[in-house]
Parts: structure tokens; C-alpha cells; sequence
């Protein structure tokens, strides 16, 4: 089963506009982290934002949010006031104790900002 | 800012040839991680290590091998490129094992092999 689902392999957003991208998770373990990470067009993985399962505030950084709704197991993004720049692949993963610490990672959505 | 650096960037390389692509942090983090990824797709773990003298295999089976002799540096080699190995390579690097760790990642070398 997957661990980590991401159901938008694609999204057209128009600049200026709030866009959530969709991630659910499937886990026993009682602790575990939920990572958020972009890579742009060069490759390179950047982090954007972590969720811990014991945090009771959803984590914030800057125009990123994570919806996080522990009973639902899903760890949506928020990007407010999308840019050009946002434009990008979005990949959600997740790290449990059982799994050793390695992140389990998801297919990722390609994200398109419209002038 | 994560200090973590790859080289090469590109590779463009013939069937058979040995190489070694170089991942090096200065965040004296204790674990690196080598991924795979095709363009457009998840990542694949490939080799991890805990420490010094520490290796392991990841979830996809590859015909790589790594060795981390220095905390800092963790290279990976291919002793006969086939076609099959074109991709890109991500290396990461992350503080020992605690879920609330973030791996960081450098640019990637990206793998063409003819």
C-alpha cells in the first residue's frame, strides 16, 4: 500500500492566487514527521516545511502552510499568493520511528504558475 | 542554509566507463543519503550511511557502491556505466535519526550515459 499519496500529478494555478497541494499519509506509528520539499526546473530538492505528529499548531514558513488534519492523515500545502517562481515539483514525504528515520516519499504534483 | 555539494553537475559518458560522482557537506551531519530519480518522479533511496565506515542499501537495488571514509564526504561509483544508469543523483545529508530531522540536498548530477 502507499505510504504517501499525492493525487494531482499536475496543477494549473493562476499568479496571485492561494494553491493547496493534496498529500495523504498512512502510518501506525505515533511518531512521525511530515516534510514537504520543492524542486524547480535545475533539480536541486529544497526544503520547504516540516509537521511533527505531536505538534498541535499547523507549521507556518512564511507564504507556506501545512493543513495539517491528524485524524484524516493528511498534510495538504498551502502556498499563498502564488508567484512565477513558485513553479515547480512538490513532493510530500514522511519519516516514522518503524521506518529506521528514512523518508518515504511520494510521486510528487507538478505545479504550473499562469501569468 | 544547507552546505552540501555535488560534482558533476552534468555527465555525459559511453557504455562501460567507471565513474564517481562526488557528494561532499559541511554540516557535520552524520547520515547521507544517495537518491535516484528519474525526471518527473519520486525518489528512490539507493545507498545511506550512519557514520564513518558505515554503508547500507536502500529500498532500489543498484549497481553502485558508496564508501564514507570521511564524515564529510560520501562518493558514489559506477564501475561499468550502462545506458540504464542514465538519471539524475541526489545526495542528502541529515543530523542521526531523530523524526523530526529535515535532510538537506545538493544540486544533483544529472547522468547521461550512451
Amino acid at each position: 500500500a502507499q505510504k504517501i499519496t499525492q493525487t494531482q500529478p499536475g496543477m494549473f494555478v493562476q499568479e496571485k492566487e492561494a494553491v493547496t497541494l493534496d498529500c495523504t499519509y498512512d502510518t501506525s506509528d505515533p511518531s512521525y514527521g511530515l516534510f514537504w520539499y520543492k524542486q524547480p526546473s535545475s533539480g536541486e530538492m529544497i526544503f520547504l516545511i516540516y509537521q511533527g505528529s505531536y505538534d498541535q499548531q499547523n507549521a507556518t514558513e512564511g507564504r507556506y502552510s501545512l493543513n495539517f488534519q491528524k485524524a484524516r492523515k493528511s498534510a495538504n500545502l498551502v502556498i499563498s499568493a502564488s508567484q512565477l517562481g513558485d513553479s515547480a515539483m512538490y513532493f510530500c514525504a514522511m519519516r516514522e520511528e518503524d521506518s529506521n528515520y528514512q523518508l518515504i516519499w511520494g510521486a510528487g504534483t507538478k505545479l504550473i504558475i499562469k501569468p | 542554509e544547507a552546505d552540501i555539494y555535488q560534482t558533476p553537475r552534468y555527465l555525459v559518458i559511453g557504455t562501460g566507463k567507471k565513474i564517481t560522482l562526488e557528494c561532499s557537506q559541511t554540516m557535520g551531519h552524520d547520515k547521507m543519503y544517495w537518491y535516484q530519480q528519474d525526471p518527473g518522479m519520486e525518489l528512490h533511496l539507493i545507498h545511506y550511511s550512519y557514520g564513518v565506515n558505515s554503508t547500507e542499501k536502500g529500498d532500489l537495488s543498484s549497481e553502485s557502491t558508496v564508501s564514507r571514509i570521511r564524515t564529510e564526504h560520501f562518493p558514489l561509483t559506477l564501475e561499468s556505466a550502462r545506458p540504464s544508469h542514465t538519471s539524475q543523483y541526489l545526495c542528502a545529508s541529515s543530523v542521526m535519526g531523530v523524526v523530526t530531522d529535515t535532510q538537506y540536498f545538493g544540486p544533483g548530477t544529472r547522468l547521461t550515459v550512451l
